[in-house]
């Protein structure tokens, strides 16, 4: 299975800390993406990194990825109240035909 | 408009009852996608459609039958559910883009509960 594996599984910072949440998946991909979810509700795309590329930036997010160690990293600076959300990352397969599989999720909550 | 709207929002049924979900976009995406989801755990992938055509069907229990009767719309007919069925039910959208998995633009779900 590709299925990313998040860690930690549930994380608690305050407002202004930063936030770092890791995934590691198993088999080849050609991208790998960033998805939020806010309780109950449907899922927001945060950002898609393909895998020749090793880092991308979009506002207060940071995504690296690491092909040899086949994982990657969500860093969410000066977080807020706000981005209290379960944060999942999404791996889609390189070969043709295979499905975005999502990973466990992180469980995100900002603390004011 | 860069939205995908599903419908209803909650749905209460009993084992015996037949009912549908409705999923609908018009961002001319010619992949569409069914995802379920339990409490506290990721969407898992039931079905997905290609220009219209079923492409992938992960196993699901033959009680769920999707429809895609065009290019915006994607319905899913429930029959005979099981308690177990109850979750949250995701449709999607993307690019079709030779069979790669690119950005997926989700509804806000559907909330299934069966009685």
């Amino acid at each position: 299975s590709q299925q990313g594996e998040e860690d930690p599984q549930a994380l608690s910072i305050q407002e202004g800390e930063n936030a770092t949440m890791n995934c590691s998946y198993k088999t080849s991909i050609n991208n790998l993406q960033w998805y939020r979810q806010n309780s109950g509700r449907g899922l927001v795309h945060l950002i898609l990194i393909r895998s020749n590329e090793r880092e991308k930036h979009s506002g207060r997010l940071r995504v690296t990825l690491d092909t040899s160690k086949k994982s990657s990293s969500l860093l969410i600076t000066a977080s807020r109240a706000a981005d209290t959300a379960s944060y999942f990352c999404a791996t889609a397969g390189s070969s043709g035909n295979t499905p975005l599989v999502f990973g466990k999720g992180t469980r995100l909550s900002v603390i004011a | 408009d860069t939205e995908v709207t599903q419908t209803p929002k909650h749905l209460v049924m009993g084992m015996t009852n037949k009912k549908s979900l409705k999923c609908e976009q018009h961002m001319g995406h010619r992949a569409m996608y069914w995802y379920k989801q339990k409490a506290k755990k990721p969407p898992e992938l039931m079905f997905v459609y290609s220009y219209e055509k079923l492409s992938i069907n992960e196993s699901v229990p033959s009680r769920f039958s999707p429809e895609c009767p065009n290019s915006s719309l994607l319905n899913l007919h429930l029959h005979a559910l099981q308690p177990e069925d109850s979750a949250l039910y995701l449709c999607a959208s993307s690019q079709e883009r030779r069979g790669i998995t690119g950005e997926l633009f989700f509804g806000e779900g559907s909330r299934l509960t069966v009685l």
